[in-house]
């Protein structure tokens, strides 16, 4: 079954950009869906965006334009954006991939990113 | 956006027993609901989607029903590893919503 891991900073200054990957293992990029997904401490789910690996993106306008999202089929790779960071985007980020523009049935483990100076 | 609420927020159980979880969607989302459950640490696990089907290798003391605006998930008998955090989400419309939780407890 399709594998996913989340890398990249876990420490993050207010105002700058977050950029995360998504690594696919144990399956192929191509003809299927992606999604990022957030979680505060303590708190409960927030959906980010999705993507086809097409390229089609869609994303939760609560985070306006600071959200992109890209597909690298050569590494077999996604990739999130999110611009203008502050506190309140402290979060555990993951990585998911679900039936069509749906839910999500495989998760990656997630990785803590935290906004501070 | 479709506000998902979950009660009750916490529910004591002891193994053994019937568990039961309601999700009420702020408008009506067809069959297109999930259920999912997390446990400290984890990353979120599908259960059921399409309100009542259950995903690959979920045991069958995990039941979900409900359509439009009510929806409820049972757990028959409770084991230990079934004391977690369960969130429905929608898939009806965007952007995709998530409940607050109902976090199941031992008594």
């Amino acid at each position: 079954q399709v594998q996913l891991q989340e890398s990249g900073p876990g420490l993050v200054k207010p105002s700058e950009t977050l950029s995360l990957t998504c690594t696919v293992s144990e399956g192929s990029i191509r003809n299927h869906y992606w999604s990022w997904i957030r979680q505060p401490p303590g708190k409960g789910l927030e959906w980010i965006g999705n993507m086809y690996y097409s390229g089609t993106t869609i994303s939760n306008p609560s985070l306006k334009s600071r959200v992109t999202i890209s597909v690298d089929t050569s590494k077999n790779q996604f990739s999130l954006k999110l611009s203008s960071m502050t506190a309140a985007d402290t979060a555990v980020y993951y990585c998911a991939t679900g039936r069509g523009w749906y839910y999500f049935d495989y998760w990656g483990q997630g990785t803590l990113v935290t906004v501070s100076s | 956006d479709i506000v998902m609420t979950q009660s009750p927020a916490t529910l004591s159980v002891s193994p053994g027993e019937r568990a039961t979880l309601s999700c009420r969607p702020s408008q009506t989302v067809g069959s297109n609901l999930a259920w999912y459950q997390q446990k400290p640490g984890q990353a979120p696990r599908l259960l059921i989607y399409d309100a009542s089907t259950r995903a690959t290798g979920v045991p069958d003391r995990f039941s979900g029903s409900g359509s439009g605006t009510e929806f409820t998930l049972t757990i028959s008998s409770l084991l230990s590893e079934d004391f977690a955090v369960y969130y429905c989400q929608q898939y009806n419309k965007w952007p995709r919503t998530f409940g607050q939780g109902t976090k199941v407890e031992i008594k």
